[in-house]
């Protein structure tokens, strides 16, 4: 298994200013994913950091706005920026290993973000 | 286009049999799996199906038929802290999970 921690696990941030969340793994990990979850709704994933590349993604989602590094294979941050109200969710680290068997994915704590 | 249905929420009552299905439809696949979220905190793993069939971890069980896109999660004699969300995720050919909008699950006494 994995332990993964998130840092801050919650914050309170003016509308137009930048958030840094940072992902730290226990152990070495191919793929990282960083989801956001509005209340009461389910995971939407915003993007893989793979370690060495550019991070990967999804539709809706753009660099500039969720910029990632992804400087190691046990840490990654993603920064939210130049939030609005609407940037206000639960911002999930993950981790998963690319094999072609059983894989668990792993969850961190999760940062809560309120953005007034 | 991709996608997983599951019901929105259910009640049972406390050390009663729930079982809540997972259809999916996805590109690809590569294992379903089960999550469990407590209100508040991050999703944990419970189980995983690559193959047809039951597979059963305690007082969790979970089935899958992939040639009808269906999963279900059975949780037997149940227990007042099994109140939380259910998650349903599909791996797709790209490995990347595909998540069903969850379960809320309730349990009374």
């Amino acid at each position: 298994s994995a332990v993964i921690s998130q840092k801050p696990s919650r914050d309170i941030c003016q509308r137009g200013t930048s958030l840094t969340i940072q992902c730290q793994v226990d152990s070495q990990v191919t793929m990282m994913f960083w989801y956001r979850q509005q209340p009461g709704q389910s995971l939407t994933l915003i993007a893989t950091a793979n370690q060495g590349s550019e991070a990967t993604y999804e539709s809706g989602f753009v660099i500039d706005k969720f910029p990632i590094s992804r400087p190691n294979l046990t840490f990654s941050t993603l920064t939210v920026s130049n939030m609005s109200p609407e940037d206000s969710s639960i911002y999930l680290c993950s981790v998963g290993s690319r094999a072609g068997s059983y894989n668990e994915q792993f969850f961190g704590p999760g940062t809560r973000l309120t953005v007034l | 286009g991709q996608n997983i249905d599951q019901p929105t929420e259910m009640t049972a009552t406390e050390g009663a049999i729930v079982q809540i299905n997972c259809t999916y439809q996805t590109s690809g696949f590569n294992g379903l799996f089960w999550y469990q979220q407590h209100a508040g905190e991050a999703p944990t793993f419970l189980s995983y199906n690559v193959l047809d069939g039951l597979e059963e971890k305690g007082r969790f069980s979970s089935f899958l038929s992939r040639s009808k896109g269906y999963s279900y999660l059975l949780l037997k004699e149940l227990q007042m802290k099994d109140s939380a969300s259910y998650l349903c995720a599909v791996r797709d050919s790209n490995y990347q999970l595909i998540w069903g909008a969850g379960t809320k699950l309730i349990i009374k006494p």
